[in-house]
């Protein structure tokens, strides 16, 4: 199964843009990339996914590299609400997910 | 909206005993799963069902069982538990396969 590679965290200053990286070097033609955060005490909540383009929603931005083993998930604007934990997956056949360690995310005021 | 469930939220038992976990979902999602987070790490799938009466294995099944006789119902059993099998417990449900999905708030389970 392909795995990703996340720094195991990051600091980020409230209103600043922040963006966190993720290395999938061995990555599929078929596997999509998927991110998700998990806040204290709470379950995983997903923010986005792309496959090839780079991708916008109201949470965040995608930014998938050309040859798509690396992509960055990228907040425009930090806020405290932001601090959580950042899941990189790749997902494959059957939807699974399979989670690694993560970026932990503190923003500061 | 209740969206998805998960009961109980908290859980003490013995080892040895047999314990089953309920999640129950609102949107007639097709696809159910269940992870379990151990202290200081990511998820793991124990177990998905990409619809009523099909189900297959994750990355750690061994030890847990589960049915899907109802679309919005996945419930997970642990037949004879074990002191490693203490963790926090998510399920989620998706619309398909490659779709978000959405957790629940999960179920902290303490074998003793």
């Amino acid at each position: 199964d392909a795995k990703t590679t996340q720094p195991n965290s990051m600091e980020s200053n409230e209103e600043e843009p922040v963006h966190l990286p993720c290395n999938h070097s061995t990555i599929s033609g078929t596997d999509y990339i998927h991110w998700y955060r998990q806040l204290p005490s709470q379950g995983p909540e997903y923010v986005i996914h792309g496959l090839t383009s780079n991708v916008n929603n109201r949470m965040a931005s995608l930014a998938i590299a050309e040859d798509r083993k690396s992509s960055t998930l990228i907040l425009h604007r930090a806020t405290l609400r932001d601090a959580a934990v950042y899941y990189c997956i790749l997902s494959f056949q059957g939807g699974k997910l399979i989670f690694g360690q993560g970026t932990e995310l503190s923003v500061k005021p | 909206d209740a969206g998805i469930t998960q009961s109980p939220r908290y859980k003490i038992t013995e080892t040895g005993r047999q314990v089953t976990l309920m999640c129950h979902q609102t949107w007639s999602h097709s696809y159910m799963f269940w992870y379990r987070q151990d202290l200081g790490h990511g998820l793991r799938l124990i177990y998905y069902s990409a619809a009523a009466d099909i189900t297959d294995k994750g990355e750690v099944p061994d030890g847990y069982v589960v049915s899907r006789s109802k679309t919005e119902n996945f419930p997970l059993t642990l037949e004879s538990a074990t002191r490693s099998q203490t963790s926090v417990y998510f399920c989620a449900s998706s619309t398909l396969a490659l779709y978000e999905q959405y957790f629940g708030p999960g179920t902290r389970l303490t074998v003793t």
